[in-house]
């Protein structure tokens, strides 16, 4: 198992770019999250899916959005980038009713100038 | 009140020393209280979790302490390493009846150095 996949892990947009943020999967969990962190800041929940075709904003949703396809794959898109989504994000899943364990990715690192 | 503050920002130990790291809450309904570890440029892993019928919970040489009564939990570790030089992160869930769906908060994080 390779556990929870993301890519790129750096990038570096400008300002009013978009991107997508790629986050995969591979042990069939029904939950998956999008946190940012940022310095001092911890981590805040961008969105969450509880399964295919099923999401729904966390508590920092602006300036993203999210589709959820299939139960591997949890796209993070950003439209038009603003200096304030400067951070590191991070993709989580977890399985239901199994164990409360979230399991992160290694994150990617955005910068937007 | 979904609002986890965790403290302190930053602490230095000696090896073989014990650091405690404070975590309160202010949501009652937080039934779910993990500790991650994160290493530079990894994610976030769980490091030891705890349900509030419980007031500690041990493994090895980390223990989770819990006071329901004044919303506050803590993680020791004792005989700390310069391998458990790391940032720790505190967070809460509301796990009962599913209806969160797992949805963490976390705390600001320490940033812990260990010296040799």
């Amino acid at each position: 198992n390779a556990g929870v996949t993301q890519t790129p892990k750096f990038r570096i947009l400008k300002i009013g770019q978009s991107m997508t943020l790629q986050c995969t999967q591979d042990m069939n969990h029904n939950y998956m999250y999008w946190y940012r962190q940022d310095p001092g800041m911890g981590l805040k929940l961008i969105y969450y899916s509880v399964g295919a075709g099923i999401t729904d904003k966390g508590e920092v949703p602006n300036g993203y959005n999210v589709s959820r396809s299939t139960t591997e794959d949890f796209p993070l898109r950003l439209e038009l980038a603003a200096p304030s989504q400067t951070s590191v994000y991070f993709c989580a899943s977890r399985l239901r009713l199994v164990s409360y364990e979230q399991y992160f990715g290694p994150g990617t690192r955005l910068t937007v100038t | 009140q979904q609002q986890v503050k965790q403290s302190p920002q930053s602490l230095i130990v000696q090896k073989g020393g014990i650091s405690i790291i404070n975590c309160a809450y202010e949501n009652t309904a937080f039934d779910y209280f993990p500790w991650y570890q994160q290493f530079p440029g990894k994610g976030p892993a769980l490091l030891i979790a705890i349900r509030p019928d419980v007031s500690e919970k041990k493994e090895g040489r980390f223990t989770i302490s819990f006071n329901k009564s004044a919303k506050q939990f803590s993680l020791h570790i004792m005989d700390s390493q310069p391998g458990d030089s790391a940032t720790y992160f505190c967070a809460a869930s509301m796990d009962a009846g599913g209806t969160s769906y797992g949805k963490l908060t976390f705390g600001q994080g320490t940033i812990l150095t260990v010296h040799p």
